[in-house]
């Protein structure tokens, strides 16, 4: 256990609805990442945040999907009308920003299936 | 961008052995590199992290190297055990402000025969 939590574990919906997934940092670390991983490739980057502040989406998949930090604590992903090409695994990963020696620390993840 | 590619992709030796797993990378500019384990279906566990700077680091049994130069890390794991069965998963670090996040290989499949 790394101490980053996901929710929920696993979440299955039909194509067209909504999902919201939530991660939950080590509480000190500033630096909260979303990575999208499908099966037998390594995770992709989506997105990341310093605090509150997005300072990177253009990696994210397209429109559909957006996330938030609200009090730069825990995080939220969600895709709307989801589609089946969306089914894989979320990642949510948080660092404390200390220059080189930065060690991102990975939770259990939320697998999605869009049937 | 950066491309990561690690080899070899599966490998399967019986316990005891040492073993070598390779990884990659396309440009020199890293900032870290940082070696993960996968079990099935879960997350990912930070093994070893190597700063730009160095050339190497240790941690139990297992070693991992970086060579910036040639766009290689390796990542040595010594008297092999049956525990050790994951998939190995090497990612480089950019920038050092996390806006390109993690670039990710895809992992080579560890299996440890007892």
């Amino acid at each position: 256990d790394t101490g980053v939590s996901q929710n929920p574990r696993h979440k299955i919906t039909k194509r067209g609805q909504n999902v919201t997934f939530r991660c939950d940092p080590i509480s000190e670390h500033n630096r909260l990442y979303w990575y999208r991983q499908t099966l037998g490739q390594g995770p992709e980057f989506l997105t990341y945040f310093q605090n509150e502040a997005q300072l990177e989406k253009s990696r994210l998949l397209s429109d559909r999907f957006s996330a938030e930090r609200p009090k730069g604590s825990f995080s939220t992903l969600e895709i709307q009308r989801t589609e089946q090409g969306d089914s894989a695994m979320y990642l949510c990963a948080s660092s404390l920003a200390s220059g080189l020696q930065e060690t991102q620390y990975f939770g259990p993840g939320t697998r999605l299936l869009v049937l | 961008k950066q491309e990561v590619t690690q080899i070899p992709a599966a490998l399967s030796v019986p316990e005891g052995e040492n073993l070598v797993l390779n990884c990659s990378f396309t440009d020199s500019a890293i900032y870290n590199l940082q070696w993960f384990r996968q079990d099935p279906g879960k997350g990912l566990t930070s093994l070893l992290l190597i700063q730009s700077s160095q050339r190497e680091q240790t941690s139990g049994r297992l070693n991992a190297s970086l060579d910036k130069s040639s766009g290689r890390s390796t990542l040595y794991i010594a008297a092999s055990q049956p525990g050790d069965s994951a998939t190995y998963l090497c990612a480089g670090g950019h920038s050092g402000g996390g806006a390109d996040g993690l670039t990710f290989g895809k992992g080579t499949h560890l299996i440890i025969q007892p």
